[in-house]
């Protein structure tokens, strides 16, 4: 069954230092999403990405964080200067509107970001 | 932010028993309501979902109920195994938009 890889399982960084965070999606789906969990806490929305542009985004997603697809199949968040609030599990999640009605986003493991 | 609320933490239930889990929203722009699954260290996994338009969905031991008038939904999982056991997220969201979750319950099924 396809599913949604990234890497790394997790990211240990210090404060101010860049991150890459990567997500294969599922193949065939064309929206792709970044979700994050902080400890404790509901897993909130980041960012929504569509015909190689952002469609949608939170206001947790200042200037400090990106985007790309860099090729057909990576899609990569970038966070340019990491603060100690960016410690969390990020999800990357793809969707496919043909396959389901009720916009049912598939999940990737989850990559653990701990600044320090 | 609370547009989607589940107000019990935690719930636990005997193998064999119905597990209900409730989740109310304040959004009434909501197109559809999704239910995801979550162990520890892996992403949450979509369960079922219900459009706006129908007030009942089934697959299999899981069933959910939209009242749309209470803005209330339920999760109902009939008969409740020890392998049910992970927190549940209830999910909203419009067509091929972000998803707006509540903070999760955590079923615990007893043996």
């Amino acid at each position: 069954e396809p599913e949604v890889t990234q890497t790394p399982s997790h990211q240990v960084t210090q404060m101010g230092q860049e991150v890459i965070l990567r997500c294969v999606p599922i193949s065939n789906h064309l929206y792709f999403y970044w979700y994050r969990q902080i400890l404790g806490q509901k897993v909130e929305f980041l960012v929504s990405f569509y015909n190689n542009e952002i469609s949608e985004k939170s206001e947790i997603f200042d200037d400090q964080f990106s985007v790309e697809r860099p090729d057909g199949s990576n899609f990569t968040l970038k966070i340019r200067s990491t603060k100690l609030e960016d410690s969390a599990m990020y999800f990357c999640a793809s969707s496919d509107p043909a396959e389901s009605s009720y916009n049912e986003q598939f999940f990737g493991p989850g990559t653990r970001l701990t600044v320090l | 932010d609370q547009q989607v609320k589940q107000n019990s933490p935690s719930l636990s239930v005997q193998e064999g028993r119905i597990s209900i889990l409730n989740c109310d929203y304040t959004n009434s722009m909501f197109d559809y309501f999704l239910w995801y699954k979550k162990y520890p260290a892996e992403g949450p996994t979509f369960l079922i979902s219900i459009s706006s338009i129908k007030d009942k969905n089934e697959d299999g031991r899981f069933t959910v109920f939209l009242n749309k008038s209470a803005k209330h939904l339920s999760l109902h999982i009939v008969p409740s195994q020890p392998g049910d056991s992970a927190v549940y997220f209830c999910a909203s969201t419009g067509a091929n938009s972000k998803l707006t979750f509540g903070k999760g319950i955590t079923l615990s099924v007893r043996p």
